[in-house]
Formats: structure tokens, sequence, C-alpha cells
């Protein structure tokens, strides 16, 4: 079985400070991990993805695989990062993607 | 249009009507499913279809039925609902098997069942 857990369901930080999004997966096999956005009336929409070890929007993600973590993290949060955001994983060779509950990110002025 | 399209955008319906919500992707996937994101719960799979064959039913009641007639279109057939299948139903596509790429959502289908 396949699981995404996000402890937080609520996130709030100042512009400019440093913000961290935590993901944790349980997983028998080899994970794909994923992390999916939200902003308020918009699609639900692609961030960033573990094999491709990039740089969205200054966000960056780490697998660990010995923590099972994939947590997001940026270090100076904008106002407009403010959205919900999804961890999510997958098997490799497998189509079916799950997702954690989500944390809402504020980022206030 | 790009991407995946999603209609109606909203719609309400009574406990003994029948209706369908349809996606359609112009991407070239040869994967499409169906999401249910209720408040304050994950997005639940409900359905996934490869190359227009369902491969997985997440347990999902026989009042939701889908069809996915070629691999650009996937419809979902909603017949006796309960008011708590509201929610905003979401399709996705993927390009298949090793899922490396991620999904692309579709602005989902807000249902309200009064």
């Amino acid at each position: 079985a396949q699981r995404v857990t996000q402890p937080e369901k609520l996130l709030s930080v100042f512009k400019g400070a440093p913000v961290e999004l935590k993901c944790n997966y349980s997983y028998s096999g080899s994970p794909e991990l994923f992390w999916y956005v939200q902003y308020s009336r918009q699609r639900l929409q692609l961030l960033l993805r573990h094999i491709s070890r990039e740089s969205i929007k200054g966000f960056t993600a780490d697998l660990n695989k010995g923590e099972t973590s994939f947590h997001l993290k940026k270090p100076f949060a904008q106002e407009e990062d403010s959205a919900m955001y999804y961890c999510a994983l997958s098997g490799r060779n497998d189509y079916k993607l799950s997702f954690g509950a989500g944390t809402t990110v504020t980022v206030r002025a | 249009e790009t991407g995946v399209t999603q209609t109606p955008r909203h719609l309400v319906m009574g406990m003994t009507n029948k209706k369908s919500l349809k996606c359609e992707q112009h991407l070239g996937h040869n994967a499409m499913y169906w999401y249910k994101q209720s408040a304050k719960k994950p997005l639940e799979l409900m359905f996934v279809y490869s190359l227009e064959e369902r491969v997985e039913n997440n347990s999902v009641p026989s009042r939701f039925s889908p069809e996915c007639p070629n691999s650009s279109h996937l419809f979902l057939h909603l017949h006796t609902l309960q008011p708590e299948d509201s929610a905003l139903y979401l399709c996705a596509s993927s390009q298949g098997t090793g899922e490396a790429y991620g999904y692309t959502f579709g602005s989902g289908t807000r249902l309200t069942v009064v």
C-alpha cells in the first residue's frame, strides 16, 4: 500500500521568511515523488518532481529515502506562494498517483 | 483548447437525476483518471483508464459509472447520487505507465447533490 502524509494542514509565514512543507511517505517499492500546487481559483498543477532535481519558482525538494520524506522548501517566501500544496507519490511503472491531504500556505506581508 | 477540459464547471442535481461529466484532453496522453476532491479529505482516486481500458476501480459505488470511448475522452455517468457525493470531480491525464512526468489536471466539475 502507498500512503502520503502531510502533517501540517495550515502553514503561515511572513514574506521573506523560509518555508518548509513536510511530506512523509510509505511505499514498499521505488517511489516517484511529486509536489502539486493549487493557487486560488486555478487548477491543480505540477510544481516539481524528484527525478528532475529541479528548482521551480525557488522551491526545491529532496527525496530522503532513509527518512521516507520529500519536504518542500523555499528560502524566501513570496506572497504569490500562497496556495494549497499537495505531495504525491506513484510507483515506478505505476501510473496511480496517491495524494496527501494538502497544506494550505499563507504568506503574509 | 490544449490541456484537459472538463464540462460542465458546475452542476446541481437532484438525487433522482441522471447526469454526465465530460473530460477531454488533447495532449496525446493515453491514460485518464477521475479523482474526487471533498472538503477536508485527500484527493481520492476513483477510476483509471489506460489505452481506453479500465485498469483500476477503487471500490467506487455503482452509482458512478465511467466511460472511455477513446483516448481523448472520458465520461463519468451519475445516477441516484447522495448528498455526500457533493464534491469537486477532477479529471487528469498522463502519458502512460512509468509516470515520471506528473499528471495534467482539468479545472474540475463542482457537483452539488440536493
